[in-house]
């Protein structure tokens, strides 16, 4: 069975300071993909990344950087010099590669930029 | 702006009613998903319709349904509401349905639902 977990409910960071916010998942699929998503105060979930199970080559998207890691099954993500606007809930999400194509999404993590 | 567009944006119903959420997806999009979001079970996969037919089912209750129509729109029709079906649906659409990969979900802004 498939399962997402994000350990940390809630992270709060000074602004200008970096974060990480992590993600662990399951799965007993070899062909799997994995997503972040934003829900800012305004509600609406905002695609970030996704990544496959064959791609472990690290991304970087201007301050955002994502760690795929398939030795400890994470994917975790990281904001470099948090700003205000970054303030949300960061939800990590899994999609297996056979059968159906909808998203198993963790817990979330509230994090709250402090300026 | 993901392009998919949901309505109504707030819903305020009464238990035991039925109410109709619309979805239209991305233009181009013939995956539509129906996912729900509430304090206690977090984000979860209700349906899903590809190309009007139903492709998936996830935790969906019985008092549920949907459809896709030929233009692609798609409802989630509740019935004999509860109080715990106050939650927040979010419907999403994609590409294609991942036979070869799978591709990433642009959702809606979802109608808030609050059942008195």
């Amino acid at each position: 069975a498939q399962k997402v977990t994000q350990a940390q409910t809630e992270i709060s960071v000074v602004e200008k300071e970096d974060v990480t916010l992590d993600c662990v998942y399951e799965t007993r699929d070899t062909t799997y993909y994995l997503f972040w998503y934003k829900q800012p105060p305004s509600g609406e979930l905002v695609f970030l990344i996704r990544r496959n199970s064959f791609d472990e080559q690290n991304e970087i998207s201007g301050r955002y950087s994502w760690n795929f890691q398939k030795s400890t099954s994470s994917f975790n993500f990281t904001i470099t010099a948090s700003q205000v606007v970054d303030s949300a809930v960061y939800f990590c999400a899994l999609s297996e590669g056979t059968g159906a194509n909808n998203l198993f999404f963790g817990t979330g993590t509230r994090l709250t930029v402090i300026p | 702006d993901s392009g998919v567009t949901q309505t109504p944006k707030h819903l305020i119903t009464a238990t035991g009613q039925r109410v109709t959420l619309r979805c239209s997806p991305r233009s181009g999009d013939l995956s539509v998903y129906w996912y729900q979001q509430s304090l206690d079970q977090g984000l979860q996969f209700l349906i899903q319709y590809y190309n009007g037919e139903e492709r998936a089912k996830g935790n969906i209750l019985e008092r549920f349904s949907a459809q896709q129509f030929p233009d692609l729109h798609s409802e989630l029709n509740l019935s004999s509401l509860e109080l715990g079906d106050s939650a927040l649906y979010f419907c999403a659409s994609s590409v294609t349905p991942g036979l070869a990969r799978v591709n990433e979900q642009f959702f809606g802004p979802g109608t808030r639902l609050t059942v008195l």
